[in-house]
């Protein structure tokens, strides 16, 4: 079946560096990816929505500078968390939709971001 | 906007016992409903969806009712086990599941 992978699945970082998350459909090209920002004990936040070819649509209240998001290719979006600082440790979520139809988004499973 | 609203949790039950977790949501014109499931340490997997009012989803025992009258998608499952311990999401989608609204999860836990 379709699989996303994310990468890395953990990642601990010292504030103010920038940390990149990878996010890979698998076994089919998705011209769109979105990211979801998970705090503990809470529901998945729409992010934005990363479109191959274009620039990423951000929902009302992201940074954009510092949430970078790439789309370069079918199979591949990026987050970059620039100038990291402690409240941006999260679980971070890709997802990626084959476009077809009746599809079902497919998820990664996560990248859990800490911040020092 | 469009929301989801789920009933709080955790809920505790017992090995074989009946589950219901009750969702609800606020949308324009007729969003496809899903229920996804986050097993500990992973990612989301759509548990099942339905598209249109009265239809059912269902998946390993679980299923949901698209109730449009009550603006209700509630879980059930008739007799749960300890594997079915994970984190549920109740989610809408106004372009058949392309961008999801989730509601803010119920974990579930079952005991032997």
């Amino acid at each position: 079946g379709a699989v996303v992978s994310q990468h890395p699945s953990w990642v601990i970082c010292k504030s103010g560096t920038s940390v990149k998350i990878e996010c890979r459909s698998l076994d089919f090209q998705a011209t769109t990816m979105f990211w979801y920002r998970q705090f503990p004990k809470q529901s998945l936040m729409l992010m934005a929505t990363s479109n191959e070819g274009s620039k990423a649509t951000y929902e009302q209240g992201v940074e954009k500078d510092k949430f970078l998001i790439n789309h370069a290719s079918l199979t591949l979006s990026t987050l970059t968390v620039t100038s990291a600082h402690p409240e941006d440790s999260s679980f971070y979520i890709c997802s990626a939709h084959p476009g077809a139809g009746n599809s079902p988004l497919h998820f990664g499973n996560g990248t859990r971001l800490t911040v020092t | 906007g469009d929301s989801v609203t789920q009933m709080e949790g955790p809920v505790t039950l017992s090995e074989e016992a009946f589950l219901t977790i009750n969702c609800t949501y606020t949308a324009t014109g007729y969003p496809s409903l899903f229920w996804y499931v986050q097993y500990p340490g992973e990612g989301l997997q759509l548990l099942l969806k339905a598209t249109k009012a009265d239809d059912k989803g269902s998946n390993k025992g679980f299923e949901a009712t698209y109730r449009k009258e009550t603006t209700s998608f509630h879980l059930e499952k008739g007799s749960v086990q300890v594997s079915d311990s994970a984190v549920y999401f109740c989610a809408l989608s106004q372009d058949q599941g392309g961008k999801l609204i989730f509601g803010q999860g119920t974990e579930l836990s079952v005991k032997p």
